[in-house]
């Protein structure tokens, strides 16, 4: 059972324009919601987060939207920029036994064409 | 400050050959994790282990075991490979405390390919 998805395997966005990346979620009980960011041959590095308390964190270009109510979260990035484009990995997270267990949605791989 | 390290970067084996996947962090991180990356699945847990001289089973345990050597190393062993288990394989390792902003540091990855 997928309890975190992102329905939109890739997207394409043009240069400065704003790009919106999409995730859903079934579990109400995760407490925090990240992203992630990768590239080809390379792990996933952290890029911006929110707590479940929250509807909005922003930092620089990044913004992440939260619906709690629609279970729904987005990652907005204004401008986009070539170095942009990798796989985006929506997470959620729950604390079991004092350790972050993260649960991954499929991805979403952004292209920023010039 | 080399971070997540993972050894070896690209591994193939054949059917039912054993190995073991290793894994150091040198941040002095509390807890490590194993993940493995299907096309299409997200990054999904095997094994996790909260702190030095704990493990426990994650999403996808079956046919994996685990090994907290010490606090710096984490180790995945592969007794009986399948193809099944053809995956990218990453470890991570985070601090402890339950805020959000203390996120998993992840390593670069080991490609296994089993025939």
């Amino acid at each position: 059972d997928q309890q975190v998805k992102q329905n939109s395997p890739s997207l394409s966005v043009q240069e400065g324009r704003i790009s919106i990346l999409n995730c859903d979620y079934t579990n109400s009980m995760f407490d925090y919601f990240l992203w992630y960011k990768k590239y080809p041959a390379e792990g996933p590095t952290f890029l911006i987060s929110i707590s479940s308390i929250k509807d909005k964190n922003e930092d620089g270009r990044f913004t992440v939207f939260l619906n709690k109510s629609a279970k729904h979260l987005s990652l907005h990035i204004v401008p986009s920029q070539p170095g942009d484009s990798a796989v985006y990995f929506c997470a959620a997270t729950k604390y079991f036994q004092g350790a972050q267990k993260l649960v991954f949605g499929q991805g979403t791989r952004l292209t920023i064409n010039p | 400050n080399a971070g997540v390290t993972q050894t070896p970067k690209f591994q193939v084996l054949k059917t039912g050959q054993s190995m073991t996947l290793q894994c150091a962090q040198d941040m002095n991180h509390n807890s490590m994790y194993w993940y493995r990356q299907d096309p299409g699945m997200g990054l999904r847990l095997i094994y996790y282990s909260a702190s030095e001289g704990t493990t426990d089973k994650g999403e996808v345990p079956n046919g994996y075991n685990v090994s907290r050597l010490n606090k710096r190393e984490f180790s995945l062993r592969l007794e009986s490979a399948a193809p099944s288990q053809t995956s990218v394989y990453f470890c991570a390792s985070r601090s402890a405390g339950t805020g959000v902003t203390n996120e998993q540091f992840f390593g670069p990855g080991t490609r296994l390919t089993v025939l």
